[in-house]
């Protein structure tokens, strides 16, 4: 079955700069990508998706970027701000096999 | 428009009861799905539905049950709860599979 793999667990950046979290997957037959942002006490909200048949996607300031080859893809946040800090969750596939997250620290 | 709406918020239940967690979704979306939240682990899915009638079991299913009689509706229920069983527990639907998740704004399960 489908493993995904999240990198780093913790991303503590200072505002302003930019934070790069990497998802790896096992299943060569997945062909969605979503990332999700999870703030404290809240529910998981999508921010931003990737289909197999491209390879980024950008969004102001959130891309993800997708490496079919090595299976691995990745959530680029530029100009950080505080608001960004959460956790941030890739996933694979339709039946959404998630990483363990990644909780990203912005500092001022 | 609601979107998913999730009923209890909040429960404490004793070892050994029972309970349902009712989810309810407003979107007509084909696909729902059940999944469970600890800390550290990311979400792990319980059960999911790809349409009114049907229900498939996900990477942790054993101890809930799941149904889904109306397409608006998916009911997770735990027959015999059980300390491993507090966690929060999270409905999302979403309108095909490919398409991104609307989530519920969770359930809080203490077990004691």
């Amino acid at each position: 079955g489908e493993n995904v793999e999240q990198h780093p667990s913790t991303l503590s950046v200072q505002e302003g700069d930019s934070a790069v979290i990497k998802c790896t997957y096992s299943d060569s037959a997945s062909n969605y990508f979503p990332w999700y942002k999870q703030e404290l006490g809240k529910r998981p909200q999508l921010i931003i998706d990737i289909r197999s048949n491209v390879g980024e996607k950008k969004d102001q300031r959130i891309a993800v970027t997708l490496n079919k080859t090595a299976k691995h893809f990745s959530l680029h946040i530029t100009e950080t701000q505080p608001e960004d800090s959460a956790v941030y969750f890739c996933a694979a596939n339709y039946q959404l096999i998630w990483g363990a997250g990644t909780k990203l620290i912005i500092k001022p | 428009n609601a979107g998913v709406t999730q009923t209890p918020k909040f429960r404490v239940l004793k070892t050994g009861q029972s309970m349902t967690l009712l989810c309810a979704q407003d979107m007509n979306h084909e696909y729902m799905y059940w999944y469970r939240q600890d800390p550290g682990m990311g979400l792990r899915l319980i059960h999911y539905s790809v349409g009114e009638g049907t229900t498939a079991k996900g990477e942790v299913p054993d101890g809930y049950n799941v149904s889904r009689l109306k397409k608006q509706n998916f009911l997770l229920g735990l027959e015999s709860a059980a300390p491993s069983q507090t966690s929060v527990y999270f409905c999302a639907s979403s309108y095909q599979e490919y398409y991104g998740y609307t989530f519920g704004s969770g359930t809080r399960l203490t077990v004691v």
